[in-house]
């Protein structure tokens, strides 16, 4: 089973700063299948970003993503007031299909 | 427009069963897998399984196997979870979550609301 650590557990920010959230894979990930999701309070996942640095349909350019082998990265480049959440990244390269610990995006 | 949507909220005893549905429009059914995921209060996401609609293959975790079954109803276009012998671990939302298939593994491109589970005697 490949492990995601992510990191930091909390990530607390004023509104119009640089987020860069890092996720790191407890073996090499081909980087087509690496995924980050956004996830509010109350409400069910939403996909960000797939194959590492690909934006879902709809997901405003200040968020991008990259990375490869073990160490992959979610960069929000300025925080919007909807940006804080709670993110997720997860491998689909393997069963079963695991997810990091989340990284908590919290207003300062 | 593409929705998933979700039976509503079940208690249940320890040992007792449960069968979440997660009815789909908006898109070819057979075309997308559907994933189970699941969430316990406060806790990150935890991948269950899933099953091809257009075969009925399904694959799930080593977690589950054999206390999970995943089935769907083509006509109807909704997708069944059962997870039997429930303990109160199992507390959670569980979430459907729809995947494109093809020959290579994607992401879950949409996700329905969630099935509030909760597990009490």
């Amino acid at each position: 089973e490949i492990v995601l650590t992510q990191s930091p557990g909390t990530l607390s920010l004023s509104p119009g700063e640089r987020a860069t959230l890092s996720c790191r894979a407890s073996q090499s990930i081909s980087t087509t299948y690496l995924a980050w999701y956004q996830q509010k309070p109350g409400k069910a996942p939403r996909l960000l970003i797939y194959s590492t640095s690909s934006r879902a349909t709809g997901v405003p350019d200040r968020f991008s993503g990259s990375g490869s082998g073990t160490d992959f990265s979610l960069t929000i480049s300025r925080l919007e007031p909807e940006d804080f959440a709670v993110y997720y990244c997860q491998q689909y390269n393997t069963s079963p299909r695991t997810f990091g610990q989340g990284t908590k995006v919290e207003i300062k | 427009q593409v929705q998933l949507v979700q039976s509503g909220a079940e208690v249940k005893k320890p040992g007792a069963s449960v069968k979440v549905s997660c009815q789909a429009s908006g898109f070819t059914f057979n075309q997308y897998t559907m994933h189970w995921v699941r969430q316990a209060p406060g806790q990150s996401l935890e991948w269950m399984g899933w099953i091809n609609p257009a075969t009925g293959v399904t694959g799930s975790s080593q977690d589950f196997r054999g206390r999970v079954t995943f089935t769907r109803d083509t006509p109807a276009r909704t997708h069944y979870m059962e997870l039997r012998s429930l303990a109160s671990e199992d507390t959670a939302v569980y979430y459907c979550a729809r995947e494109y298939e093809t020959a290579t593994p994607k992401a879950l491109d949409w996700w329905g609301q969630g099935t509030s589970v909760t597990v009490s005697s």
